[in-house]
């Protein structure tokens, strides 16, 4: 069964920082992961999709890799801003056509 | 190009009754998934739908069903409602069935379904 854990649950940074989010994953077989964004009460907006024979994604400020074989991806935030501040999810779609959900980074960028 | 839409956006509901919840796929999108999310979780996947037969459930009782309609469009129906199912249900779609496809979901806002 395919699990998928979100590490840091939280993060306060202050504004103009770079950051990390970190995802894991346990089955390899995957056919992509994604990364989304979700406000407080909406529904959530795709970021970046990286395909199983991807490494990374890049669209404006953001880049994500992944590592397939170690289960792992990574987003990167480059020079935060407060608009910035949101609940970060990572997702799997394995070969069961079903997305797996971590349970996110609630991201905090302070002014 | 229309994106998944649902409704109602919020719901209240007493213990033991049933609901509906409504989703209208993207555009020349032919799959739709429900997840439901609970407050401080990410979203558990429910079923998915595709071309009008179940294609996929997840871990939920029987009481959480499903249809698909020929326009791709879907309903999501639970009966017997407990108070844990108050959550944030999604709806995504997404174009299955083409192998050189992204196997992009895309998702709805959300319909808040409240159980007193």
């Amino acid at each position: 069964k395919q699990e998928v854990t979100q590490i840091p649950a939280a993060l306060s940074v202050p504004e103009g920082e770079n950051l990390v989010l970190n995802c894991s994953f346990t089955d390899s077989a995957i056919y992509n992961l994604q990364w989304f964004r979700q406000d407080p009460g909406k529904g959530l907006t795709s970021l970046l999709l990286i395909q199983s024979s991807q490494r990374e994604q890049t669209s404006g400020r953001l880049n994500a890799s992944l590592d397939k074989s170690s289960g792992r991806s990574t987003l990167y935030i480059a020079a935060s801003q407060p608009g910035d501040s949101a609940t970060y999810l990572c997702a799997v779609l394995s070969s069961a056509r079903q997305l797996t959900f971590g349970s996110g980074t609630q991201l905090t960028v302070l002014p | 190009e229309t994106g998944v839409t649902q409704s109602p956006t919020h719901l209240i509901k007493t213990r033991g009754q049933q609901v509906t919840l409504r989703c209208s796929s993207q555009s020349g999108h032919n799959t739709v998934s429900w997840y439901q999310q609970a407050l401080g979780q990410g979203p558990q996947f429910i079923f998915q739908y595709y071309r009008e037969e179940e294609n996929g459930r997840g871990n939920f009782p029987p009481r959480f069903s499903g249809l698909q309609f020929p326009n791709y469009s879907s309903e999501l129906n639970v009966n017997a409602l407990e108070l844990d199912d108050s959550a944030l249900y999604l709806c995504a779609s997404s174009l299955e069935g083409v192998t050189s496809g992204k196997d992009e979901q895309f998702f709805g806002p959300g319909t808040r379904l409240t159980v007193l």
